[in-house]
């Protein structure tokens, strides 16, 4: 079957780092995004993994590694208004861009 | 403001009604698609268009009815719902829909619907 797993919630510190994990099992693999999506807003894209590796953008990254299923989101010099819910996204592959998601991780940043 | 719009924002219906979704998107993107968003679960994906022919029904209820007339326009429309299809309900776009890094799906803001 298809799974994406992630930790429901997380909290951390403004100014810290957190890494929010992700780990999924698919049938197909056509690259992973991660999305941010504040309470009563769209998701909007954060970044995209199809090779092993780390992908740096700002003050996030993303890494991926294909032959565990696994991969994470870093967020360093945590601000309040990184307070969202994370998704983490596969692109299954075949004939349509189709994405699994998981449930998301809400994260909250406390002073 | 992602250039994808929807409207209504938020809608309440009964379940004899007859009510329907609207999604724009101003991205000249090709493909257009419906998730449902129910609380602790994942996105669950409904519909996808690419070139205004649906290419995945993902085993969704008749009860929900797309219609894509263009590439730009997309209308979820619903009939006899259950308290249950009570959720929220996002559409996104994308460039085309085969997959890959160009394939980045764009959200609106979704439409919260409550069926009582």
């Amino acid at each position: 079957g298809q799974n994406i797993d992630q930790p429901t919630e997380m909290t951390a510190t403004e100014g810290a780092i957190v890494q929010i994990n992700c780990t999924y099992q698919t049938s197909g693999f056509n690259g992973l995004f991660w999305y941010q999506q504040h309470a009563g807003e769209a998701p909007t894209f954060l970044s995209y993994n199809v090779l092993d590796g780390l992908e740096e953008k700002g003050r996030f990254s993303s890494f991926l590694s294909r032959s565990k299923g696994y991969s994470y989101l870093l967020l360093k010099e945590l601000q309040m208004k990184d307070s969202a819910s994370y998704l983490c996204a596969v692109s299954s592959g075949g004939a349509t861009n189709k994405l699994i998601f998981g449930t998301g991780t809400l994260l909250a940043v406390q002073p | 403001e992602t250039g994808v719009t929807q409207t209504p924002r938020h809608l309440v219906m009964g379940m004899t009604n007859k009510k329907s979704l609207k999604c724009e998107q101003h991205l000249g993107h090709n493909a257009m698609y419906w998730y449902k968003q129910s609380a602790k679960k994942p996105l669950e994906l409904m519909f996808v268009y690419n070139f205004k022919e649906q290419t995945e029904n993902n085993s969704v209820p008749s009860r929900f009815s797309p219609e894509c007339p263009n590439s730009s326009h997309l209308f979820l429309h619903l009939h006899t719902l259950q308290p249950e299809d009570s959720a929220l309900y996002l559409c996104a776009s994308s460039q085309g829909a085969s997959g890959g890094p160009q394939e980045t799906q764009y959200f609106g803001p979704g439409t919260r619907l409550l069926v009582l």
